[in-house]
């Protein structure tokens, strides 16, 4: 079955503990983004990669690292989580073009709360 | 105001009643997308517009493409209950002709059917 996955799907954390959310396809994806999603905020892009070891940041990068080693696989990474980055995170992959964007596929998202 | 506002930013209806909800949008584009959610659920993309199509029909979904007015609309015939949901306009930020991998959704609309 095609599909995004995200791990984990719940994550309760505190301040200044790293942690990593793992995103993989399986749809041989070029493209892979990560975004969050807050209330009247709708989703703003963190990162995204148009392919393997190619990333570029998004809106909202700031205290967020990103990875692209395999085509399959687009970990997000915080350093060190403060609160504000309490969110509801989904990552999405798609076939890349330079010229034409197509149709996101999205993980199920991960709900993290930083205390 | 940012790309890709959708409106209104809620709407309720009755079972049976076509949904209409707008998208405008700042920049030029290669295409337009709309996606919908159910509550706190990853994103589902419906149909996608080209910048050179003014019009598509998917099932009971339309979409329309205004380039001159950068706005998009999106209805839904004989709503159903289970539409309930979230609907987001998506679009790529272009320059030349050329996605640079930068996706900018709305804040959404809410759509509400009653059964």
């Amino acid at each position: 079955e095609a599909q995004v996955t995200q791990n984990p799907r719940y994550l309760i954390t505190v301040t200044g503990k790293k942690l990593t959310v793992t995103c993989s396809q399986n749809m041989n994806h070029e493209y892979m983004s990560w975004y969050r999603q807050d209330p009247g905020l709708g989703l703003r892009q963190i990162y995204y990669s148009m392919n393997v070891e190619v990333t570029d940041k998004g809106d909202v990068p700031e205290g967020y690292k990103v990875s692209r080693k395999e085509k399959r696989n687009f970990p997000l990474i915080l350093e060190s989580p403060s609160p504000n980055q309490t969110s509801l995170y989904f990552c999405a992959s798609s076939f890349g073009g330079r010229h034409l964007f197509y149709e996101q596929y999205f993980g199920p998202g991960t709900r993290l709360t930083v205390t | 105001s940012q790309q890709g506002e959708e409106d209104p930013q809620a709407l309720s209806i009755q079972e049976g009643e076509n949904a209409t909800m707008n998208c405008s949008y700042k920049t030029s584009i290669n295409n337009l997308q709309w996606y919908r959610q159910n509550s706190g659920r990853g994103l589902v993309h419906l149909i996608l517009i080209r910048s050179n199509e003014r019009e598509k029909h998917s099932g009971r979904l339309r979409v329309t493409l205004d380039t001159s007015k950068k706005s998009s609309s999106l209805l839904i015939t004989a709503s159903r209950a289970a539409d309930t949901a979230s609907y987001f306009c998506a679009t790529p930020l272009t320059t030349g002709g050329t996605s640079y991998g930068k996706l900018t959704f709305g804040q959404g609309t809410i759509l509400t059917v009653h059964p």
